[in-house]
């Protein structure tokens, strides 16, 4: 039973447009959410990380919304570029594990 | 990029094989963990350890074994391969557990048991 739900599993977006990632979780006790990229052949590297007590977080093009009440948070890539295609996962930990989202494969099309 | 070294990169081996992994790291980090990564899944976390020989399970740690005899190495072994152990297997590492400290990965193990 995944403790994180991810959505979508893959999405198509042209050079310029915004990304929009997101997740769901039921664990209260969660404390941490990372979000994590990876290309082929890598590990996930982390990419940007929110506490809950913090309903936005934005780093460059990436931007992380929670939404604490509703138990969700999202990933938003502005001004998408091809460089950005990789598969994001969500995280969630708690005492240090983290639990992982499925995953989304961005492609970002020229 | 953390040091984190893990070998092999690639293994194909058979069937009730026993196997292990090493992952080696330069941070001198007090936590290490091994995930699996399979389609759909995402990541799931098999065993972590929070010092010399101190570890525990994970949530998929049914046939895989740890140890940790150094702070820099983290062995994860399978003692009887199955077809389901094919995966790709990736270790972490942390400074601490709580407060904003990311895990930071190596570049996995691609796993293949026939």
């Amino acid at each position: 039973q995944q403790q994180v739900k991810q959505s979508p599993q893959s999405l198509i977006v042209q050079k310029g447009g915004i990304s929009i990632i997101n997740c769901a979780y039921e664990n209260t006790a969660f404390d941490y959410f990372p979000w994590y990229q990876q290309f082929p052949g890598k590990g996930p590297a982390l990419l940007i990380a929110i506490r809950p007590d913090v309903s936005e977080k934005k780093e460059g093009r990436f931007t992380i919304s929670f939404n604490k009440s509703a138990k969700q948070f999202s990933l938003h890539i502005m001004d998408s570029q091809p460089g950005d295609s990789a598969t994001y996962f969500c995280a969630a930990r708690e005492w240090g594990k983290l639990q992982f989202g499925a995953g989304t494969q961005v492609v970002v099309t020229p | 990029d953390a040091g984190i070294t893990q070998s092999p990169r690639h293994k194909v081996t058979e069937t009730g094989t026993p196997v292990t992994l090493r992952c080696h790291q330069t941070e001198n980090h007090r936590y290490m963990y091994w995930y699996r990564q399979d389609p759909g899944h995402g990541l799931r976390l098999i065993h972590y350890s929070y010092g010399v020989k101190d570890t525990d399970k994970g949530e998929v740690s049914d046939g895989y074994s740890v140890s940790r005899s150094k702070t820099e190495d983290f062995l994860l072994t399978l003692e009887s391969a199955t077809s389901s152990q094919t995966s790709v297997y990736f270790c972490a590492i942390s400074d601490t557990r709580g407060s904003n400290q990311p895990q930071h990965f190596g570049d996995g193990t691609r796993l293949s048991i026939l």
